[in-house]
């Protein structure tokens, strides 16, 4: 069964220091993997997926299928940064399985 | 020009009553969803309808009843309310197919009393 863990529910950093939040997989297939984030009192949005090797807001991340992780990383977090950000692995059926998420807060 | 809505968006109600939550999206999206985000913030999957079909059923109480009367809209009926059920629930939807982007509704966060 397809499994996502995000090792840490709160993370905090200061503003302009560089962040990594966590994500591993596992799941016997080829991953399909996401972040999303929603930030206070709004709804869940995509940050970035992995197949379009984008960066969003400063955000990139890359598949490691060795290590089975898609860590999330800025160098430079900014105080809008702070929400809650969630892993997430898209398996049959477009179904996602999230991980715990982390809240990460980035503070003055 | 709201993409993906649900209403309501507070729900309090006591044990034992039946409820309902409403989503519509005007995306033209054919998958819709249903996920319940615990008081941990642990969102799951609960259901997915293609085109009114339903493809995803994980392991949810059959007091929970989806219902997809055309392909912009998916309803969400409860029935005998438990204080367990007590969460937020999310709508969301994308296009058929994997790796699309899901949309998710502002949320509906249900109290039972």
């Amino acid at each position: 069964a397809q499994r996502v863990t995000q090792p840490e529910k709160l993370l905090s950093v200061f503003k302009g220091a560089p962040v990594e939040l966590k994500c591993n997989y596992s799941y016997s297939g080829s991953p399909e993997l996401f972040w999303y984030v929603q930030y206070s009192r709004q709804r869940l949005q995509l940050l970035l997926r992995h197949i379009s090797r984008e960066s969003i807001k400063g955000f990139t991340a890359d598949l490691n299928k060795g290590e089975t992780s898609f860590h999330l990383k800025k160098p430079f977090a900014q105080e809008e940064d702070s929400a809650m950000y969630y892993c997430a692995l898209q398996t049959s059926g477009s179904r996602l399985t999230f991980g715990e998420g982390t809240q990460l807060t980035v503070n003055p | 020009d709201t993409a993906v809505s649900q209403t309501p968006k507070y729900l309090v109600t006591q044990m034992g009553n039946d409820k309902s939550i409403k989503c519509e999206q005007n995306l033209g999206h054919d998958t819709m969803y249903w996920y319940k985000q615990d008081s941990k913030k642990f969102l799951k999957i609960m259901f997915s309808y293609n085109n009114k079909e339903l493809i995803i059923n994980e392991t949810v109480p059959n007091r929970f009843s989806p219902k997809s009367p055309d392909k912009a809209h998916l309803n969400l009926h409860i029935n005998s309310l438990e204080l367990g059920d007590s969460a937020v629930y999310f709508c969301a939807s994308s296009r058929a197919g994997d790796s699309y982007e899901q949309y998710f509704g502002p949320g509906t966060r249900l109290t039972v009393t």
